[in-house]
């Protein structure tokens, strides 16, 4: 089945830094990665996804980018603020299924 | 929009009882919805599929007698924890995939149940 690793695990940032995490995955049936911001006690929240068609994408300040080859996608924050402190996970989904398989997840914060 | 509700949003029983949590998505058709589960500080952890109007896929490990889910219609799935023990406390989080739309496929989460038995 599909195995996705994700790195950092811990990360800290300086308030107006970016912040760049990490995730691979190993089917290469998969084509579709969302990333998801989890604060402390609430639900996941989707932030920006990506679909195996496209490169990268952009959200005004939140950017993914898609390596098919290598099957490696990236979240990119710039100018961080304290309120993007949380725990942000990826993950991907092969063709044809229903599930979502989770990186680990990666603690940001973001300090002032 | 693609907002998913659950409850309630934290629920206290006693050992022996048992908790029924409720999922809705309140303005799309969600034709598929998820259970979760997740212990402090780690990842999500899928429970079970569900279909609306059939029965719900379980992942290994989980015993569906226990974890009872009913998708009776295009907004609602509702996850039961029978005779809850300790063991069972945890936090619950479901989601709904889109059925149609720009959006398809997409998977939108609820702000989770945290469930305490004691």
């Amino acid at each position: 089945g599909e195995n996705v690793e994700q790195h950092p695990s811990t990360l800290s940032v300086q308030e107006g830094d970016s912040a760049v995490i990490k995730c691979t995955y190993s089917d290469s049936a998969s084509n579709y990665f969302p990333w998801y911001k989890q604060e402390l006690g609430k639900g996941p929240q989707l932030i920006i996804d990506i679909r195996s068609n496209v490169g990268e994408k952009k959200d005004q300040r939140i950017a993914v980018t898609l390596n098919k080859t290598a099957k490696h996608f990236s979240l990119h924050i710039t100018e961080t603020q304290p309120e993007d402190s949380a725990v942000y996970f990826c993950a991907a989904r092969r063709a044809g299924s229903y599930q979502l398989t989770f990186g680990k997840g990666t603690k940001l914060s973001v300090i002032p | 929009g693609a907002v998913v509700s659950q409850h309630p949003s934290w629920v206290i029983c006693k050992s022996g009882t048992s908790v029924k949590i409720e999922c809705r998505s309140l303005d799309f058709q969600a034709t598929t919805m998820f259970w979760y589960r997740q212990f402090p500080k780690q990842s999500l952890m899928l429970m079970a599929t569900s279909n609306e109007g059939s029965k719900a896929t379980y992942e290994q490990g989980v015993e569906k007698d226990k974890f009872l889910i009913n998708h009776a219609s295009l907004t609602l799935s509702t996850l039961t924890v029978t005779s809850a023990h300790p063991e069972d406390s945890s936090f619950y989080i479901c989601s709904a995939e889109m059925t149609s739309g720009r959006a398809r496929e997409t998977q939108y989460f609820g702000p989770g149940t945290r469930l305490l038995v004691l």
